[in-house]
């Protein structure tokens, strides 16, 4: 199957703070997702990206399908933005990456 | 709009009782559905996803079956539960290729 890796694992920042997280992927996919797991495990959609960027925000994303990875940028992070950050790739099912913990402090 | 409800959000059961989780989908026809699984800590896993009613594909032996009765109504289920199968369990849902995978609220399983 397909491998979905994120980089960094575990990420602090000072609320305000700009970060970039990081989704590589082994193969050629139909699409991409960005989620946002909660706290209370809700997972949030952010993006649903096959290419190109998209902005929605203070959040926004980059896929570049060609050459295999996807960015996701977070700008004037607050508190709130804390939470795990999931990349996940399509093809006939949703296969994830293991997730980038953000912790943003105030 | 589509809504995807599941239920119920934590369960606490022993060892050797029975499980079913249930998922059922709003505002959408024919939609894909799925169930994950995820581990303390972890990533998630895709356990059963269904294209159509009666239809049923398994990722992963294991302790649960699936169960599509009705279009949008999912029931993940376990004739007796193990301890390792305690986790977070979440329902999803897709149609074709426009709009990603919206997931359920999720259900917090503890086997005791």
């Amino acid at each position: 199957g397909i491998q979905v890796e994120q980089s960094p694992p575990d990420l602090i920042l000072q609320e305000g703070a700009n970060s970039t997280l990081r989704c590589n992927f082994s193969d050629s996919v139909n699409n991409l997702q960005w989620f946002h797991q909660n706290p209370w495990g809700q997972l949030i959609n952010l993006f649903y990206i096959p290419s190109g960027t998209k902005q929605n925000g203070r959040l926004s994303a980059t896929t570049v399908a060609t050459e295999r990875y996807s960015l996701l940028y977070i700008s004037s992070s607050q508190t709130t933005d804390s939470g795990v950050y999931f990349c996940a790739v399509v093809d006939y099912k949703l296969s994830f990456g293991a997730g980038t913990t953000v912790t943003v402090r105030a | 709009s589509q809504t995807i409800h599941q239920w119920p959000a934590t369960l606490v059961q022993p060892v050797g009782s029975p499980l079913s989780l249930e998922c059922t989908v709003e505002g959408t026809s024919n939609p894909n559905l799925y169930w994950y699984r995820q581990a303390a800590g972890r990533g998630l896993q895709l356990l059963f996803y269904s294209v159509g009613i009666g239809q049923i594909s398994s990722e992963v032996p294991q302790n649960l079956s699936a169960s599509r009765p009705q279009d949008r109504q999912f029931i993940l289920s376990s004739k007796k539960l193990l301890l390792s199968d305690s986790g977070f369990y979440l329902c999803a849902w897709s149609v074709g290729d426009l709009h990603g995978y919206t997931f359920g609220s999720g259900t917090r399983l503890t086997v005791v």
